[in-house]
Parts: C-alpha cells; sequence; structure tokens
C-alpha cells in the first residue's frame, strides 16, 4: 500500500521569511508527483505535476525538486507573503490512483 | 472558462438517511475523481471515472457508497444509511487525460457533508 508522508504538519513564518517541507513515498513502481496548493474555502489547485528524477518546476517564488530513487520531494517558498498561507497537499502516484499525504498548513504571519 | 463545480457545498444530514453529491467537471473531461477528506487526513481515493464507467471504485468503503456518471459529465455520489463516520469533505476532480497519475487534476471546491 502506498504510504505518502508530508513534514512539518504545520508551519508558522514570518512575511519574507523562506520556506520548505518535505514529501516522501515510496520509490518503488512511482509514477509521478503532485503538489496541491488548498486554501481555505477554495479548491486545491495543482502547482507541480513531475515525473522525473531531478525534476526541478518553478512557478514565481514557489518551487520543487524530486528524488525518486530516495523517494523525496521538497517544495520550496521564497520571501514568504501572506496570501501563500494554505495547505499543501502531496500525492504519489505509482500506477494507482493518487494517494495523498496529510499536507502542511502553512501561516504566513504578517 | 468555467472550473469543476460541486453542490451542495454543505449538507447536514441524520444517521440513517440517504444523500446525495453531485460534481459538475470542466466540460470536455472524461476523467472524473471522487476523494474523501476526514478531519485530520489527506484526500482519499474513492472511485475514478472514464468515461461513463467506473474505471477503479476500489476506494468505496462499503457498499453504501455508490457513484454514477450516466452521460459522461455530471457525477453522482451517493451515500445510503448514513452513519457519523461518513462525515468529511467529499472532493471531486476532473482531467482531460487518462488515468491521472500523469495529469494534474481540476477539484472542485467540495461538499461538507455532516452526519449528526
Amino acid at each position: 500500500i502506498l504510504n505518502v508522508e508530508q513534514s512539518p504538519q504545520s508551519l508558522h513564518v514570518q512575511e519574507g521569511d523562506s520556506t520548505n517541507f518535505t514529501c516522501s513515498f515510496p520509490s518503488s513502481n512511482f509514477y509521478a508527483l503532485h503538489w496541491y496548493r488548498w486554501e481555505t474555502a477554495k479548491s486545491p489547485e495543482a502547482l507541480f505535476v513531475m515525473t522525473l528524477n531531478g525534476d526541478e518546476k518553478k512557478k514565481g517564488r514557489i518551487s520543487a525538486t524530486l528524488n525518486t530513487k530516495e523517494g523525496y520531494s521538497y517544495l520550496y517558498i521564497k520571501g514568504s507573503q501572506p496570501e501563500d498561507s494554505a495547505t499543501y497537499l502531496c500525492a504519489s502516484s505509482g500506477n494507482t490512483p493518487l494517494v495523498f499525504g496529510k499536507g502542511t498548513r502553512l501561516s504566513v504571519i504578517a | 472558462g468555467a472550473g469543476v463545480s460541486q453542490t451542495p457545498s454543505n449538507k447536514v444530514t441524520e444517521k440513517g438517511k440517504y444523500v446525495e453529491l453531485r460534481c459538475d467537471p470542466i466540460s470536455g473531461h472524461t476523467a472524473l475523481y471522487w476523494y474523501r477528506q476526514s478531519l485530520g487526513q489527506g484526500p482519499e481515493f474513492l472511485i475514478y471515472f472514464q468515461g461513463t464507467g467506473a474505471a477503479d471504485d476500489s476506494g468505496l468503503p462499503n457498499d453504501r457508497f455508490f457513484a454514477v456518471r450516466p452521460e459522461g459529465s455530471v457525477s453522482t455520489l451517493k451515500i445510503q444509511r448514513t452513519e457519523r463516520g461518513d462525515s468529511a469533505v467529499y472532493l471531486c476532480a476532473s482531467t482531460g487525460g487518462g488515468t491521472g497519475g500523469y495529469n494534474e487534476q481540476f477539484f472542485g471546491p467540495g461538499t461538507r457533508l455532516t452526519v449528526l
């Protein structure tokens, strides 16, 4: 059974700080790794879908890396802003439906 | 364009009642997924449709849960004899591609179900 773990569970940072969190997943039968951002009262929004070992993707101040051999992905946010406050979910697919972690809840304090 | 929509946004029901949750995917998206997020957990896969047929229903927890997509667009998740443990946010997502492993999923805002 695919098990996806995310850490930390929650995080509080000051506006302007950079931060990062981790997603770990089984490296066997890996297909793809997804990151989503879920703001309160809104729909989860896709940030990245990564498939290749060593993939690095960037969208504005947010970037992600992928290591499929050791089974982890990092999400980085540079210069956090209050609007970055959300739950960040990762999900892994191994020729199965997506399996989500429990998320990292980020609060950015102005 | 219009995103994925779900109705109702909130549903409160009593234990033992029947509920239906509706999902309108993005027009033209062939794949549709239902997930359930219980308190403190990540979204948990329930069922996946490719067109009108359920391609994978392995996540449905028991036979009280059933979902349909008769015309390959709108889907309805049906829960019979609701139990308090069914209380959760029910999310729907759609993609234009296949299994969704490689394709980003477009989510609706969810239906928050509360069973009293």
